[in-house]
């Protein structure tokens, strides 16, 4: 598979608990974005990385989101005491050295 | 920041007949205009891409054009068909980074 892949894709998990995403971007990407999506909107960014380092990172991100991308290669992004507002579907992108992005399928949270 | 505006959110069509799809934009400096499909479940598909120093861009059914005086673009599909039914995003980069800010989307449905 040379596609951007996501894991789960699926999480329920339930308001205080922490939860980890993992991304794996197109191999040769130095580029690997995390978006949120909730029903009825766009993809919403919240951190970008340029191989391992950490450029950006939207306001709207609280501190219990941590994402890292230690190696340059896959990614987590880390919820620590979840509440139900985190409830969306994150989205994973990767790119090669300009704006054309290329997806994942997504982890859909569900916090209850 | 860059702020992307999209119109209309819902669009019903007869099969065979055209859709349009605009987007404006707020950041001048913005130069590169990607437009992505996601169907149900999916994940956002990027579908076309202009840059600023075309007008217009095709690619089979797809079109988009871009005025970038006014900063907006659209997306024109023609002949449309009920596999087009899909929601689609526009997007644009924000400031001169790669990081794109996308629209809230446009839930097209063609009819049969």
């Amino acid at each position: 598979d040379t596609g951007v892949s996501q894991d789960p894709r699926h999480k329920i998990t339930k308001r205080g608990q922490n939860v980890t995403f993992r991304c794996d971007p197109i191999s040769e990407h130095n580029r690997l974005y995390w978006y949120r999506q909730t029903l009825g909107q766009g993809p919403e960014f919240l951190t970008y990385f340029q191989n391992e380092a950490q450029l950006e990172k939207s306001r709207l991100l609280s501190d219990r989101f941590s994402a890292e991308r230690p190696k340059g290669s896959f990614s987590t992004l880390e919820i620590q005491r979840t509440e139900q507002g985190d409830s969306a579907m994150y989205l994973c992108a990767s790119s090669l050295r300009n704006e054309k992005l290329f997806f994942g399928s997504g982890t859909q949270l569900s916090v209850l | 920041g860059e702020n992307v505006e999209q119109h209309p959110s819902t669009l019903s069509v007869q099969e065979g007949d055209s859709a349009v799809i605009k987007c404006t934009y707020s950041d001048s400096a913005s130069n590169y205009f990607p437009w992505y499909k996601q169907e149900l479940g999916k994940r956002p598909q990027l579908i076309i891409d202009i840059r600023s120093n075309v007008g217009e861009k095709k690619d089979q059914r797809i079109a988009v054009t871009l005025n970038k005086t006014a900063k907006h673009f659209s997306l024109h599909i023609t002949e449309t068909q009920p596999e087009d039914s899909a929601v689609y995003f526009c997007a644009a980069p924000e400031d001169s980074s790669y990081k794109l800010i996308f629209g809230s989307g446009t839930r097209l449905l063609v009819r049969p």
